[in-house]
């Protein structure tokens, strides 16, 4: 069974400055997804970024960027030139290929403040 | 297009009682999951419908149960509510998350049992 740990409960950050939420998995797959979700007061997940196992660079959509590294099986999250609107909490989650289930961490509330 | 609906947004139930949570999927998707979201469990998967067949349950009793109709809609069904049955449901649909499509998430539906 496929599990994931994120160890930050909570993080805050000011304004402009970057952060990096931390992620871990464990699995026996080679073939699989990782994704970052956001979850705002509003309750609706978003979905912040994706990343394929099979392809090596890195994903990137705007201020957020991953740091994925597969032999270490972590997947962190950075976002840079925080937003107040930022703030909620974020979920990293796993789904294997051919899989149709998202395996989640426990998130990690992140508030930014001004 | 319009988004995954939920509803409704809050239900207040009595112990014993039974619920139906309704999900309406991004048009075109047919794949339909179900994710229960407590402070203790943290998030976790119910079960995933695709063209009305149920293709992957999680580890929940057999109270829970769900189905999907052709025009992909899907319910959820919770019988003889327990306490514990209190959390914030959420429903995400997906092209076919079998090829690591993006899982897209409703609003959630809260519902407290007292």
């Amino acid at each position: 069974a496929q599990t994931v740990t994120q160890s930050q409960p909570e993080m805050s950050v000011q304004e402009a400055e970057t952060v990096t939420l931390s992620c871990t998995y464990d699995t026996s797959e080679n073939n699989y997804y990782l994704f970052w979700y956001k979850q705002p007061p509003s309750r609706q997940m978003i979905l912040v970024i994706r990343q394929e196992a099979y392809k090596q660079q890195n994903a990137t959509e705007n201020r957020f960027s991953v740091n994925f590294q597969k032999a270490a099986k972590s997947f962190s999250l950075k976002i840079s030139d925080s937003q107040l609107g930022d703030t909620a909490m974020y979920f990293c989650a796993f789904m294997k290929g051919n899989g149709n289930k998202l395996v989640f961490g426990a998130g990690t509330i992140l508030r930014v403040k001004s | 297009k319009a988004g995954v609906t939920q509803t409704p947004r809050y239900l207040i139930k009595t112990r014993g009682q039974q619920v139906t949570l309704s999900c309406s999927p991004i048009s075109g998707h047919r794949s339909v999951s179900w994710y229960q979201q407590t402070p203790g469990q943290g998030l976790q998967f119910l079960f995933e419908y695709f063209s009305e067949t149920q293709r992957n349950k999680g580890n929940f009793p057999g109270r829970f149960s769900g189905r999907q109709f052709s025009n992909s809609r899907s319910e959820m069904n919770v019988s003889t509510l327990e306490l514990g049955d209190s959390a914030l449901y959420l429903c995400a649909s997906s092209s076919n998350p079998s090829t690591g499509e993006v899982l897209h998430f409703g609003n959630g539906t809260r519902l407290t049992v007292t």
